[in-house]
């Protein structure tokens, strides 16, 4: 079973600020947050991760509270084709028994709109 | 880089029919996955595999079989397609120090 829970879905207008939830109330101390997306009919694609600490990249921000039970993705420009499913995924480091692994849940199904 | 390449991209199979789903990686990651995804529905892990020669079942292996005879390439096999078999099925791959999975286009396989 998945360790995350998401809102179903969400609505964010073109070039605002995307902000999307995830709780992970049982995280442990040596499980990242993984964040992927995955666009209509395609193959899901990573866009960040991070332990404890705020993380930055290209595609997005990810802010985790300092108690680690939930965090947020940020999209600080949302575009037209930022409409996709993201998922919030925790995973330990490592490669031995369940951190070989990822667990999908249902993620949030973002729609940006014009 | 290609990247992770999956064929065919589509496939309608009747019941009983067998075929394999074919995945090939050029990033030389030792871990490669086979997931389905079901409308509506997040990803499932079929199998996995650390390395050439060495496979593992995931969540729900039920009526498939993989092997890994090379880095490159990772097949799924359907022997006796059923009808609950039909879905989308993603082929991934990760680098052993990596910690994010690479993903292929995906083969929508429909039995009927």
């Amino acid at each position: 079973d998945a360790k995350t829970t998401q809102p179903t879905s969400m609505d964010c207008a073109e070039g605002r600020a995307a902000n999307l939830p995830c709780n992970h109330s049982t995280i442990s101390g040596n499980e990242y947050v993984y964040w992927y997306r995955q666009i209509h009919s395609q193959g899901p694609q990573y866009i960040i991760h991070g332990l404890k600490n705020n993380e930055t990249n290209e595609m997005a921000s990810l802010i985790i509270t300092e108690d680690r039970k939930s965090s947020t993705l940020i999209l600080p420009h949302a575009t037209l084709r930022d409409t996709a499913v993201y998922y919030c995924i925790v995973k330990g480091l490592g490669n031995a028994g369940n951190n070989r692994k990822l667990i999908w849940g249902l993620g949030t199904s973002l729609a940006v709109n014009p | 880089n290609a990247g992770v390449t999956q064929t065919p991209k589509f496939r309608i199979l009747k019941i009983g029919q067998s075929m394999t789903l074919q995945c090939t990686q050029d990033m030389n990651h030792n871990y490669m996955y086979w997931y389905r995804q079901d409308p509506g529905m997040g990803l499932k892990l079929i199998y996995y595999s650390v390395g050439a020669g060495i496979t593992d079942k995931g969540e729900v292996p039920n009526g498939y079989n993989v092997s890994r005879s090379t880095t490159e390439d990772f097949p799924l096999r359907l022997e006796l397609a059923a009808p609950s078999q039909t879905s989308v099925y993603f082929c991934a791959s990760r680098g052993l120090a990596g910690l994010e999975q690479y993903f292929g286009p995906g083969t929508r396989l429909t039995v009927t």
